[in-house]
């Protein structure tokens, strides 16, 4: 069956210290998004990207970093810049033409 | 600004009651809009989207919603509402152009008590 595989489900990372969240999907997708969860602050995104080799910065894109060199894969990478990591990350993506988002089930990270 | 405002924090509603839950939007361009639903520690499943036409659209689980441009408001509405419903909803809008990331509301938590 189609649809996004976000890895792992549940994180924990020490102060300082990089860490990468997987998203990969087989839908055959163009776009991708990737969005963080705080309770009582909907989604806010973090990263876009239309195509391959290409995205740009959402609202909140400070201390994090992606890269898109396959169409089914959009890791994002949370770094030490990033002041307080600890969230809910969600992964999504869409079809050309537009259309609502498929999502993945998300990855609970927890600064320790 | 771009934005979806979504009221209601929080609503309880007894079982077999309808529901409706009110959304708000700010938007420049032809907005697609869109609602989803999220159980606790999931990911979000869309109930419903409107992008032309006919301005009452339904979706799954018996959900519906209707367009209106003239207020700029898309609720969404239930006339029976099940226990298994609690969750938090997602009211979202978007441009009618491919790869537009999508702005979401704060999101409803909707109870069901018995």
């Amino acid at each position: 069956d189609g649809g996004i595989t976000q890895s792992p489900k549940y994180l924990f990372r020490k102060e300082g210290q990089n860490v990468t969240l997987s998203c990969e999907q087989n839908l055959n997708h163009d776009a991708m998004y990737w969005y963080r969860q705080d309770p009582g602050q909907g989604l806010r995104l973090i990263y876009y990207s239309q195509i391959v080799n290409d995205f740009q910065k959402g609202d909140i894109a400070e201390g994090y970093s992606v890269s898109r060199e396959k169409k089914e894969s959009f890791p994002l990478t949370v770094t030490s810049a990033q002041k307080n990591p600890t969230a809910f990350y969600l992964c999504a993506s869409s079809p050309t033409g537009g259309g609502g988002y498929t999502f993945g089930s998300g990855t609970r990270l927890t600064v320790v | 600004a771009q934005s979806v405002t979504q009221p209601d924090i929080h609503i309880t509603v007894s079982e077999g009651a309808s529901l409706e839950l009110r959304c708000n939007y700010s938007y420049g361009a032809t907005p697609y809009l869109f609602w989803y639903v999220q159980s606790p520690g999931q990911g979000l499943q869309l109930l419903l989207k409107y992008f032309s036409g006919d301005t009452l659209v339904q979706g799954i689980k018996g959900f519906e919603a209707e367009f209106k441009r003239s207020q700029s408001s898309f609720n969404l509405r239930k006339p029976s509402v099940h226990w298994s419903d609690a969750a938090e909803y997602f009211c979202a809008v978007g441009a009618h152009q491919a790869g537009t990331a999508l702005i979401f509301g704060k999101g409803t938590t909707l109870s069901v008590s018995s």
